[in-house]
């Protein structure tokens, strides 16, 4: 356990299914964020929320929308996914930007579109 | 980002050291040396970082050239739940939020 919590740990979802990833953590981090890693590729930056507040997006389709209601609950909704979104899709966070004190991640979402 | 090299792949005996190398030609002086390693499945998980001087925690010690342009991450006593990809990433303070991610070195620890 890492102290940051993805839930579900597996999902497999049709193209015209709607679903939503939760991450939530209790470090006291105030900044959170998505990755993708698809296979054989590394991790992709997708989202970046501080205090809430999104501070960046990697160019990432619309059909990913995130959520962030407050700095321990993190979510990824996803509508109309292709199946070359299927990936390992990660949360991490931090205090402040990371950089001086390292970044925590989850265990993961395995997402299969089908 | 500043770039990182390292070998793609290396291994190790169980109960041996291992010093996996990096090396960061580019780096500037207020660039942080992070690394980070990933189990088959798994998100990746903190080992060390540091600036300047040698840091030592409880999984590894990370040893920085007096140059800075190359560190190196070293394992005491490898295990064989110390297989994983290690990566060694720099952290600009002008990238703000951004952790980049290369291919890494997929240590293998033969028991």
């Amino acid at each position: 356990e890492t102290g940051v919590t993805q839930t579900p740990r597996h999902l497999v979802m049709g193209m015209t299914n709607k679903k939503s990833l939760k991450c939530e953590q209790h470090l006291g981090h105030n900044a959170m964020y998505w990755y993708k890693q698809s296979a054989k590729k590394p991790l992709e930056l997708m989202f970046v929320y501080n205090f809430k507040e999104q501070t960046e997006n990697n160019s990432v389709p619309s059909r990913f929308s995130p959520e962030c209601p407050n700095s321990s609950h993190l979510f990824l909704h996803l509508h109309t996914l292709q199946p070359e979104d299927s990936a390992l899709y990660l949360c991490a966070s931090s205090q402040d930007w990371g950089r001086v004190y390292g970044y925590t991640f989850g265990s993961g979402t395995r997402l299969t579109v089908v | 980002d500043a770039k990182t090299t390292q070998p793609n792949s290396m291994e190790s005996n169980e109960e041996e050291p291992v010093h996996l190398p990096c090396n960061h030609s580019t780096i500037s002086g207020t660039d942080y040396i992070h690394w980070y390693r990933q189990l088959p499945s798994q998100g990746p998980e903190y080992v060390i970082h540091g600036l300047t001087s040698n840091v030592n925690n409880r999984m590894a010690s990370l040893a920085i050239a007096e140059d800075r342009k190359s560190s190196t991450l070293i394992l005491h006593r490898a295990t064989l739940r110390d297989a994983a990809v290690y990566y060694c990433i720099l952290i600009e303070e002008t990238s703000g939020s951004r952790l980049t991610f290369g291919e890494g070195t997929q240590l293998t620890v033969n028991p």
